[in-house]
C-alpha cells in the first residue's frame, strides 16, 4: 500500500522559505505512470493545488505561486520537496503531498495525511 | 483562475440520495472531462471518489456516481450514510496558466 509522509518544520518566520519533504513507502516515485505534487489547505478554508513534478523533474505550478515555488524530485531517496519562499501570513494552512495521475494533477489518488505550517514571528 | 462554484451545504436524511453540483466555465469544466470529486472528513486528507468525471477507484462505494452535463458537473451520493457526512471538493483540468482548479466545497450533513 502506497504511503506518503510529509515532513519539515511547522512553524516559519514571515519572509524565509518553507521547506517541505514528502517520504514515498510502498512504491516508487521512478514510475513514469504517476506524478507527484502538493496541495495546501488555509484553516477552515478550500483546497489549493501548488504544483506537480514528474520522475524526470518536469514541472507544473500554480501561476499564482510560481514566482516562490520550487519543487523537486530525488528518486533515490523515494523523495519529493516543496520549497515556497518569502512567505506571510497568508501561506500559513495544512501542506498536503499527494500522488496524482497525470502533471496537471487531473486525478489525485494518495494523499499524505497533510502537516500544518503555520507562518509567524 | 477562479474556483468553481459549489453549493455551500446540501442535507439529506439517510437512505435518501443527494446531487452536489460544481459550476465551471468552458475553460475547465465544459471543456474537459478532467473532473475529480474528493471526500475530506475533518481533520484528515482527501480521498479521491470520482475521478474523469464518471470513473470510481478501485474500492469507493458504487453509491458515488458522478456524471456532466455542459459546465456542471454533478456527483450524486445514493443510499445516503452517515459516514458520507463530511466536505466534498470538486476540481477540473483548465485551460488557463493554472492547469488545476478546486471547487469551493459542499459540506454534507446527513439529518
Amino acid at each position: 500500500q502506497l504511503q506518503l509522509q510529509e515532513s519539515g518544520p511547522g512553524l516559519v518566520k514571515p519572509s524565509e522559505t518553507l521547506s517541505l519533504t514528502c517520504t514515498v513507502s510502498g512504491g516508487s516515485v521512478s514510475s513514469s505512470r504517476y506524478y507527484w505534487g502538493w496541495i495546501r489547505q488555509p484553516p477552515g478554508k478550500g483546497l489549493e493545488w501548488i504544483g506537480t513534478i514528474s520522475y524526470s523533474g518536469s514541472t507544473y505550478y500554480n501561476s499564482s505561486l510560481k514566482s516562490r515555488v520550487t519543487i523537486s524530485v530525488d528518486t533515490s531517496r523515494k523523495q519529493f520537496s516543496l520549497k515556497l519562499s518569502s512567505v506571510t501570513a497568508a501561506d500559513t494552512a495544512v501542506y498536503y503531498c499527494a500522488r496524482a495521475l497525470s502533471l496537471g494533477a487531473t486525478a489525485i489518488d494518495y494523499w499524505g495525511q497533510g502537516t500544518l505550517v503555520t507562518v509567524s514571528s | 483562475q477562479s474556483a468553481l462554484t459549489q453549493p455551500a451545504s446540501v442535507s439529506g436524511s439517510p437512505g435518501q440520495s443527494i446531487t452536489i453540483s460544481c459550476t465551471g466555465t468552458s475553460s475547465d469544466v465544459g471543456g474537459y472531462n478532467y473532473v475529480s470529486w474528493y471526500q475530506q472528513h475533518p481533520g484528515k486528507a482527501p480521498k479521491l471518489m470520482i475521478y474523469d468525471v464518471s470513473n470510481r477507484p478501485s474500492g469507493v462505494s458504487n453509491r458515488f456516481s458522478g456524471s456532466k452535463s455542459g459546465t456542471t458537473a454533478s456527483l450524486t451520493i445514493s443510499g445516503l450514510q452517515a459516514e458520507d457526512e463530511a466536505d466534498y471538493y470538486c476540481s477540473s483540468y483548465t485551460s488557463s496558466s493554472t492547469p488545476l482548479v478546486f471547487g469551493t466545497g459542499t459540506k454534507v450533513t446527513v439529518l
